[in-house]
């Protein structure tokens, strides 16, 4: 497995303001994605984010909302953009030490935009 | 369209009963099913099954998968305060590339 923290644990944020989520990892992974839990919702897939090149977004998520750095193989940022009330999610990151293998999953960020 | 369901959605139980909680699939190039916790925020990993018939033991909780019939069960015997939490299933596969499909998730509430 591998140890994941992320930061901030928690936000509030005014309406058409942007926060960024760093996601650490304490050793070299392949593979690093970010999740979105909205209220009472399952885990959705917001994005892998590649190694030095620019993220795979999902179907529904677009680079300009949901702006992802991966700058080596240990960190990653997730930014969400001019937000809105509907942001109110939990975002997760998780890492694939190896590729096909298990994904474990950071704290997560509780997001709440007033 | 690639789909994980869970059965059911939510689950009140006193402490002590056993419950199996359902997910069935429906995602093309299978690889692999993931049973997760989620008690506050972070889904902890529980279970990783890729091969049918196979069971997966930790403690009072088990796991095992049916890959002809495409489902998978859990179970937890002896239930406790402790293990009320989400509990999601996840299927690994997809119809253009690999990745991690997560059903809606079981709440199962334990009362003493």
């Amino acid at each position: 497995s591998a140890v994941i923290s992320q930061k901030p644990s928690r936000d509030i944020c005014q309406r058409g303001t942007s926060l960024t989520i760093q996601c650490q990892v304490d050793s070299q992974v392949t593979m690093m994605f970010w999740y979105r839990q909205q209220p009472g919702q399952s885990l959705t897939l917001i994005a892998t984010a590649n190694q030095g090149s620019e993220a795979t977004y999902e179907s529904g998520f677009v680079i300009d909302k949901f702006p992802i750095s991966r700058p080596n193989l240990t960190f990653s940022t997730l930014t969400v953009s001019n937000m809105s009330p509907e942001d109110s999610s939990i975002y997760l990151c998780s890492v694939e030490p190896r590729v096909g293998d298990t994904q474990y999953f950071g704290p997560g960020t509780r997001l709440t935009v007033l | 369209e690639d789909k994980v369901v869970q059965s059911p959605l939510s689950l009140v139980v006193h402490e002590g009963d056993t419950v199996t909680l359902n997910c069935s699939y429906e995602v093309t190039n299978f690889r692999s099913l993931l049973w997760y916790k989620q008690e506050k925020k972070a889904p902890t990993f529980l279970f990783m099954l890729t091969s049918s018939g196979i069971e997966k033991k930790s403690g009072r909780l088990s796991s095992i998968l049916d890959k002809k019939e495409l489902f998978s069960i859990l179970n937890i015997t002896a239930t406790q305060t402790g293990d009320s939490a989400v509990y999601l299933c996840a299927v690994r596969g997809g119809t253009s590339y690999d990745k991690v499909i997560f059903g809606p998730g079981t709440s199962l509430s334990v009362i003493p």
